[in-house]
């Protein structure tokens, strides 16, 4: 089976960077997927990463650590509108995606 | 293009009773993949379909069942409803099962059981 951790709750002020860990164990894995969520709304696709190293798109920045079967999201500049649930998901070869339980970032003023 | 549909979206059953959801894919798409959204336990997976055969499933009783059409639509059906079936229920679904392309969500379907 797969274990997914990361925290459960963040919060960090507008402007700053926030770094959201993901830490999983799994074998066959396939690749790594981190998904936002709003309130009330369906999950939206982030960023893909199956080689080790960082991703980068705009703002949202993923990195991968095959090895140690970590990964972490980071966000710049961050804004009230980021405020969102961040869900980490990996693949195993021959599966389905599976999630980890998310974790709640709140941004303030 | 169209994005993935999911009817209805909200729903109120009484305990007992059977529920079925629908999910249209986006065209093109013939992966689906269902999954339970509670608050305690985030995204649970149910299963996934791929070409009308169920390719994976989760660790769920057997009163979830589900299955896909030639269109690539898909249903799940929930019997004998308990309370703690109240969840949101979202559809994903996907250009490939084997490539590692990402999901593409559904608004859900809230079933609430009383």
């Amino acid at each position: 089976g797969q274990n997914i951790d990361q925290p459960t709750e963040m919060t960090a002020t507008e402007g700053a960077i926030v770094q959201i860990n993901c830490t999983y164990q799994t074998s066959g894995f396939n690749g790594l997927f981190w998904y936002q969520q709003h309130a009330g709304e369906a999950p939206t696709f982030l960023s893909y990463n199956v080689l080790d190293g960082l991703e980068e798109k705009g703002r949202f920045s993923s990195f991968l650590s095959r090895s140690k079967g970590y990964s972490y999201l980071l966000l710049k500049e961050l804004q009230m509108k980021d405020s969102a649930s961040y869900l980490c998901a990996v693949r195993q070869a021959g599966t389905a995606l599976i999630f980890g339980k998310g974790t709640t970032l709140s941004v303030s003023s | 293009k169209a994005g993935v549909t999911q009817t209805p979206r909200y729903l109120i059953k009484t305990r007992g009773q059977q529920v079925t959801l629908s999910c249209s894919p986006i065209s093109g798409h013939r992966s689906v993949s269902w999954y339970q959204q509670t608050p305690g336990q985030g995204l649970q997976f149910l299963f996934e379909y791929f070409s009308e055969t169920q390719r994976n499933k989760g660790n769920f009783p057997g009163r979830f069942s589900g299955r896909q059409f030639s269109n690539s639509r898909s249903e799940m059906n929930v019997s004998t409803l308990e309370l703690g079936d109240s969840a949101l229920y979202l559809c994903a679904s996907s250009s490939s099962h084997e490539a590692n392309y990402g999901y593409t969500f559904g608004s859900g379907t809230r079933l609430t059981v009383v």
